[in-house]
């Protein structure tokens, strides 16, 4: 079965210092790998995904990731981070071969707080 | 440009009592979902509809309902809601095994 682990529930940094948030994902077959934030009540935003291809995956506002399939990981990476950046972060794993839905995995989320 | 869209937002209950979560999408997507957040649990799926026509249990299905009424629409029924309940809930659409799945803001539930 899959599972995906965030180690860290909350990561405080200062503005414009570069942070790196990590996951991890165990499954027994090839995925998919999502990241997604969640600013303060709202929903879920794709931030980027891993599909296929470059193991190094840019997503919007800065952020990008990099796949290691021999780690298993998929940690997300800002060299300079913005007050803005402040919310939470959740890693996902799908299996690539989940048939006609793609049900997704979270990890239980990492808090960035960005501070001045 | 809606996406997801999820009412009520806010509600408040007593125990026992019922009620439906609404969500419908305007994205033509085939599968829909319904997760529920709570504090250091991440999100946790609670059914799905693969397409319409079809619904299947998540890891947290109990004491749940769900109905894909058309294509767009996807309800959560709660027959005598619980304090275990309150929670956020979110939907969501997805239309392929590999594009991500979009999201409405939630309803915030709480169960008195």
């Amino acid at each position: 079965a899959q599972s995906v682990t965030q180690l860290d529930s909350q990561v405080p940094v200062f503005e414009e210092a570069p942070v790196e948030l990590r996951c991890n994902y165990s499954s027994s077959v090839s995925v998919y790998l999502f990241w997604y934030v969640q600013y303060p009540n709202q929903g879920l935003q794709l931030l980027l995904k891993y599909l296929s291809g470059s193991t190094l995956v840019k997503g919007i506002n800065g952020f990008e990731a990099e796949f290691n399939k021999s780690q298993t990981s998929f940690h997300l990476r800002k060299p300079s981070v913005h007050i803005s950046d402040t919310a939470e972060y959740f890693c996902a794993v799908s299996d690539l071969y989940g048939g006609a839905t793609n049900k997704l995995i979270f990890g239980t989320g990492t808090l960035l707080a960005v501070q001045p | 440009n809606a996406g997801v869209t999820q009412t009520p937002k806010f509600q408040v209950l007593k125990t026992g009592q019922s009620m439906t979560l609404q969500c419908a999408q305007d994205m033509n997507h085939n599968s829909m979902y319904w997760y529920r957040q709570d504090p250091g649990m991440g999100l946790r799926l609670i059914y799905y509809s693969a397409s319409e026509g079809t619904t299947d249990k998540g890891e947290v299905p109990n004491g749940y309902n769900v109905s894909r009424l058309n294509k767009r629409e996807f309800s959560l029924r709660l027959e005598s809601a619980a304090p275990s309940q309150t929670s956020v809930y979110f939907c969501a659409s997805s239309d392929q095994v590999n594009q991500p799945q979009h999201f409405g803001d939630g309803t915030r539930l709480s169960i008195l």
